[in-house]
């Protein structure tokens, strides 16, 4: 079956420094999405992407957080410059062609900021 | 409550029992997904039920919609250990575009062997 693959699977990064955390969503798929979890707390929405471009973010997503697909394949988000808060699962997922169908999620990226 | 509410937050039973998790939310919704995660590993998805549905099963799992009351529940027949997990329910909002989906706080399973 075929699944949204994320790297790395674990980071850890000094406070300041800039993280890309990287997602290869399923291939024939069109709208893509962030998501974080802070430890034991919702899976909060980050941002959505479709046609190359951000449908819809979230108050979390401010300046710090960018997202590009670079390529065909994949979807990156980059957080310019961390903070401690910042430390969290992060889902990258992505959903077919027809709104409203399966969003399939990867198996996250978890970013501790020290 | 917000939208995308689980209850109970934490619920134990014994293995071989039913165990039955609820949700509702507060906005008019295009479908809602129910997803298990495995601690500290990611997001499984379950089942998708849409709006003009009522209910829905998959193997051990039966989910019903009640669109008038903005709820949904999902039951787990004949647990075993490996459905120890945590549940969440999801909406997908009507009218959303290129949305994602909104989650609650989950519902934390034990099953006890």
């Amino acid at each position: 079956e075929p699944e949204v693959t994320q790297t790395p699977s674990h980071q850890v990064t000094q406070m300041g420094q800039e993280v890309i955390l990287r997602c290869v969503p399923i291939s024939n798929h069109l709208y893509f999405y962030w998501y974080r979890q802070i430890l034991g707390q919702k899976v909060e929405f980050l941002v959505s992407f479709y046609n190359n471009e951000i449908s819809e973010k979230s108050e979390i997503f401010d300046d710090q957080f960018s997202v590009e697909r670079p390529d065909g394949s994949n979807f990156t988000l980059k957080i310019r410059s961390t903070k401690l808060e910042d430390s969290a699962m992060y889902f990258c997922a992505s959903r077919g062609t027809a709104r409203g169908n399966t969003i399939y999620f990867g198996e996250g990226s978890w970013l501790t900021v020290v | 409550s917000q939208q995308g509410e689980e209850d109970p937050q934490a619920l134990s039973i014994q293995e071989g029992e039913n165990a039955t998790m609820n949700c509702s939310y507060k906005t008019s919704i295009n479908n809602l997904q129910w997803y298990r995660q495995n601690s500290g590993r990611g997001l499984v998805h379950l089942i998708l039920i849409r709006s003009n549905e009522r209910e829905k099963h998959s193997g051990r799992l039966r989910v019903t919609l009640d669109t008038s009351k903005k709820s949904s529940s999902l039951l787990i027949t004949a647990s075993r250990a490996a459905d120890t997990a945590s549940y969440f329910c999801a909406t997908d909002r009507l009218g959303g575009g290129a949305d994602g989906l909104t989650f609650g706080k989950g519902t934390h399973l034990i099953i006890q062997p």
